[in-house]
């Protein structure tokens, strides 16, 4: 049983497209998280959403969005996608009230724009 | 945005112990250090965390200098599998986490 379970596990689209990466979790996480983690490695995160709010990070272009349909889903849609897009994306989930864990991440999804 | 500092990367010999270590001096009392790794193309794992008292599991130990400025993982018996790049962040609850460039180890046969 997969905890935080992302699809596809790779991707390859053209530039221009729009594309859905998928994550789902069975943990019964109340927050899920999406982070980028480039060709250097650094991972950085783009969002963090539960319930009651959407914490966005400033510096993800607006061509990102993430949606969740119900507590256990959070996709992330990317439009009008760049070469600059390519990356691993991993998504991530946690309960907010407990310290204990941190964050339980996904396989990640590579993305590749061409 | 990380609040931590790592050494670039270490080896270790396969039996032995892997003593990773990581400053936080500007830690605040509410802080908490953590330790994920993440081996590669895969998603970052945890490890441990603590607040002020050392910690043990089944994966690893967590050393924190009583002024709580550094911190030292280590793996007892270090093994192949353990090669991975090794994060030490910092947190308080409900904040998010920061990966800074983590420490990249390396277990040699």
């Amino acid at each position: 049983d997969t905890a935080v379970s992302q699809t596809p596990k790779y991707l390859v689209t053209q530039m221009g497209n729009d594309k859905s990466i998928k994550c789902e979790q069975n943990l019964g996480h109340d927050t899920m998280y999406w982070y980028k983690q480039d060709s250097k490695k650094f991972l950085k995160i783009m969002f963090s959403y539960n319930n009651k709010e959407l914490i966005i990070n400033e510096t993800v272009p607006n061509r990102f969005s993430p949606k969740s349909p119900d507590k256990a889903h959070l996709n992330l849609h990317i439009n009008s996608l760049e070469l600059g897009d390519s990356a691993v994306y991993f998504c991530a989930s946690s309960q907010e009230l407990q310290t204990s864990y941190g964050y339980t991440f996904g396989s990640g999804t590579r993305l590749t724009v061409v | 945005d990380a609040k931590t500092t790592q050494p670039t990367s270490m080896d270790c010999a396969e039996g032995r112990a892997a003593n990773l270590p990581c400053n936080h001096s500007t830690i605040s009392g509410n802080e908490y250090v953590y330790w994920y790794r993440q081996i590669h193309s895969q998603g970052p794992q945890y490890i441990i965390h603590g607040l002020k008292n050392n910690e043990t599991n089944e994966m690893a130990s967590l050393i924190i200098t009583e002024d709580r400025k550094s911190s030292t993982l280590i793996l007892p018996h270090a093994t192949l599998r353990d090669t991975a790049v090794y994060y030490c962040i910092v947190r308080a609850t409900r904040e998010q986490f920061y990966f800074g460039t983590g420490t990249s180890l390396t277990v040699i046969p």
